[in-house]
This record gives structure tokens, C-alpha cells and sequence, in this order.
């Protein structure tokens, strides 16, 4: 069964960058897809985009100027980066594993980011 | 981007009763594939959410049968047919037909 647990910090000042790591277990992340998902507190999610093929990505265009997505096989992790960041930035993230229909099967826990 | 729109926002829901949740979208979500690239997730409180369907009809692994999704071009249903205590929560539609994936704004089922 795949996992998918999510880390970094939990506050980051404003304008600086804001950068998290998910780690996979009971899978290799080479043969999937993978994404990042945010969910600002107490509203509804927001897809920010997904990584492939060691390093192929596709971003939302609405963060694409900010953000960075990137695989590390050699760890079974993917990362993600957001920088210039600002209170609108404040949210739970998930990263998430998708499947062929674009839909993500698997989601870890969470990690709370504070922009303050 | 795809505007996805759910309604109810809210649903009461009496143990043992259907419900039903509408989401319609802004463009057809039918591909050239002739799939319906149209997610159902539940996230249940304090828990992070989880597939309930995909491609607009298909079950995921583990999700019980009184589970069911219909629709077709832009308008949507999830259905369950025999509400009970656990399905508490709130229900997202997703679309995955177009970057950016987008969501409905979430349907907040609970028990009356």
C-alpha cells in the first residue's frame, strides 16, 4: 500500500520561499504521477500541479511564476517550492499520487504552512 | 479554467435516507477518449480527503457500493443511496479534463 507523508516547516515568513518534501513508501515514485493539492483553512482545494518522469511538470497557471516541482528517486521523494510568498499562501498541502484519469488515489495527512 | 459548481452547499441527511449532490461544470468534461474525466472525493472531518469515484462512474478501490455517479457532458449527481453515520463530511466534484484541475466549492453532508 503506497504512503505519502508530507514535511517542512510549518511557518514561513512573508516573501520568503516555502518549500516542502513528500516522501513515498510502499511504492517507487519513477512509474506515477504526483501532486501537490492546498487547501487554505476552513475552504475548499485548489490543485497546484504534478511532477513526472523524474522531473516533467505541469503547473496551475495561476502559481506557475512561483512554483517548483522536482523528484529525487534516489530517496523515493518529490518537493515542492513557493516563493514570494504571502498570507494568501496559508494552508494545509498535500502532496497526493494520480492515476491514470488524472484523479489521486492516495493523499498523505497534510503539513499546516503559516505565512507570518 | 473549468468553474465547477456544486449544489447543495449543505445537506441534512437522515440515517437510512438517499442523498444526492449535484455538480455542473463549465465546459463538458467528455474526452476525445470518450471517458468523463470527472472526480468524486469525500473528506471526512479532520481527515484528508479520499477518492470516492472516478471518471465520472467508476468506484475506487474500497468505496462500498451504495456509492454511485452519473451525469454527462457538464451536469453531474453523486449518489447515496442509504446515508449512514460515517459518510459525514464534505463531498468534492473535481474535473481532470483540463489544466488546471479545478474543484466545486465542496458539499457539507451531515446528520440531522
Amino acid at each position: 500500500q503506497v504512503q505519502l507523508q508530507e514535511s517542512g516547516p510549518g511557518l514561513v515568513k512573508p516573501s520568503e520561499t516555502l518549500s516542502l518534501t513528500c516522501t513515498v513508501s510502499g511504492g517507487s515514485i519513477s512509474s506515477d504521477y504526483w501532486s501537490w493539492i492546498r487547501q487554505p483553512p476552513g475552504r475548499g482545494l485548489e490543485w497546484i500541479g504534478y511532477v513526472y518522469d523524474s522531473g516533467t511538470t505541469t503547473y496551475n497557471p495561476s502559481l506557475e511564476s512561483r512554483v517548483t516541482m522536482s523528484m529525487d528517486t534516489s530517496k523515493n521523494q518529490f518537493s515542492l517550492r513557493v516563493t514570494s510568498v504571502t498570507a494568501a499562501d496559508t494552508a494545509v498541502y498535500f502532496c497526493t499520487k494520480i492515476v491514470a484519469s488524472g484523479s489521486s488515489d492516495h493523499w498523505g495527512q497534510g503539513i499546516l504552512v503559516t505565512v507570518s | 479554467d473549468i468553474v465547477m459548481t456544486q449544489s447543495p452547499l449543505s445537506l441534512p441527511v437522515t440515517p437510512g435516507d438517499p442523498a444526492s449532490i449535484s455538480c455542473r461544470s463549465s465546459q463538458s468534461l467528455l474526452h476525445s477518449d470518450g471517458h468523463i474525466y470527472l472526480d468524486w472525493y469525500l473528506q471526512k472531518p479532520g481527515q484528508s480527503p479520499q477518492l470516492l469515484l472516478y471518471l465520472g462512474s467508476n468506484r475506487a478501490s474500497g468505496v462500498p457500493d451504495r456509492f454511485s455517479g452519473s451525469g454527462s457532458g457538464t451536469d453531474f449527481t453523486l449518489k447515496i443511496s442509504r446515508v449512514e453515520a460515517e459518510d459525514v463530511g464534505v463531498y468534492y466534484c473535481m474535473q481532470a479534463l483540463q489544466i488546471p484541475y479545478t474543484f466545486g466549492q465542496g458539499t457539507k453532508l451531515d446528520i440531522k
